[in-house]
C-alpha cells in the first residue's frame, strides 16, 4: 500500500461552519505534512508532524488547527475560514523527515 | 525569496523528442533535490531525486543532472510521451538546522507533449 488518501475529496463550507479534513497512510511513515496549494503556484508546507509530535508550524493562523491522533492518521480541524483560505489541501507522509514526500490527492476547499 | 526558481512557466515538445525541464536555486546548504509531477487536481507525485554527492541519478526514461557549482539542476525526460503532459516542480531540501530541512518548491514547468 503506496497510497496517502484523503477525505473529502471537495468541501464547500460557509465562514461560520466548523469541518475537518482527514489523511490516513499505511506506509509505516513517521512524518506527515499539510500542504495548501493555489491554483498555479507551488505547494505551500503548512505543518510538519514528526513522530506524531508538531515538529513544524508556519506561521499558520489560529482557525486551522492540525491534530495528529495517530501514527496513520492526520487531521486538519478548520473553524471560521475566510474566502481567501480556498485552495487545494495536500497531505503527505514520508518515511521519516528529509526523505521523498508521497502525497494524497487532495481536498479541493471553497469557503463561501 | 524565491530560493527554487523554476523560470519557464511551460514548455511544448513533440512526441518522442526530449524534454528538459530546468531548475535553479539559491540556497547553498541545498543537498537533496527532488522532481514532482503534477496533474490537475490531484496531488503530486514523486518522479525521481538526487543528492549533491551525484550529479547525475537516472530512472527509466527520466534523468537528473545536477550541477552544483551553477546550483542548476535539470530533468530529461526521453522519449517523452503525451502522458507525460503535466506541471512538474522542482524542490529542495538542506540537512541542517532549524526547519531548512523543509521541501522549498519551485512555481513549476507545465510540460505538454504533443502527439
Amino acid at each position: 500500500d503506496t497510497e496517502v488518501t484523503q477525505t473529502p475529496k471537495h468541501l464547500v463550507m460557509g465562514m461560520t461552519n466548523k469541518k475537518s479534513l482527514k489523511c490516513e497512510q499505511h506506509m509505516g511513515h513517521r512524518a506527515m505534512y499539510w500542504y495548501k496549494q493555489k491554483a498555479k503556484k507551488p505547494p505551500e508546507l503548512m505543518f510538519v508532524y514528526s513522530y506524531e509530535k508538531l515538529s513544524i508550524n508556519e506561521s499558520v493562523p489560529s482557525r486551522f488547527s492540525p491534530e495528529c491522533p495517530n501514527s496513520s492518521l492526520l487531521n486538519l480541524h478548520l473553524h471560521a475560514l475566510q474566502p481567501e483560505d480556498s485552495a487545494l489541501y495536500l497531505c503527505a507522509s514520508s518515511q521519516v523527515i528529509r526523505e521523498k514526500l508521497f502525497f494524497g490527492s487532495g481536498t479541493q476547499l471553497s469557503v463561501l | 525569496d524565491q530560493q527554487v526558481k523554476q523560470n519557464s512557466p511551460s514548455l511544448s515538445v513533440q512526441e518522442g523528442r526530449i524534454s528538459i525541464l530546468n531548475c535553479d536555486y539559491t540556497n547553498s546548504m541545498f543537498d537533496y533535490f527532488l522532481w514532482y509531477k503534477k496533474y490537475p487536481a490531484e496531488g503530486p507525485t514523486f518522479l525521481i531525486s538526487i543528492s549533491s554527492i551525484k550529479d547525475k541519478n537516472e530512472d527509466g526514461r527520466f534523468t537528473v543532472f545536477l550541477n552544483k557549482s551553477a546550483k542548476h539542476l535539470s530533468l530529461h525526460i526521453v522519449p517523452s510521451q503525451p502522458g507525460d503532459s503535466a506541471v512538474y516542480f522542482c524542490a529542495a531540501s538542506a540537512n541542517s538546522g532549524g526547519s531548512n530541512y523543509k521541501l522549498t518548491f519551485g512555481k513549476g514547468t507545465l510540460l505538454t507533449v504533443n502527439p
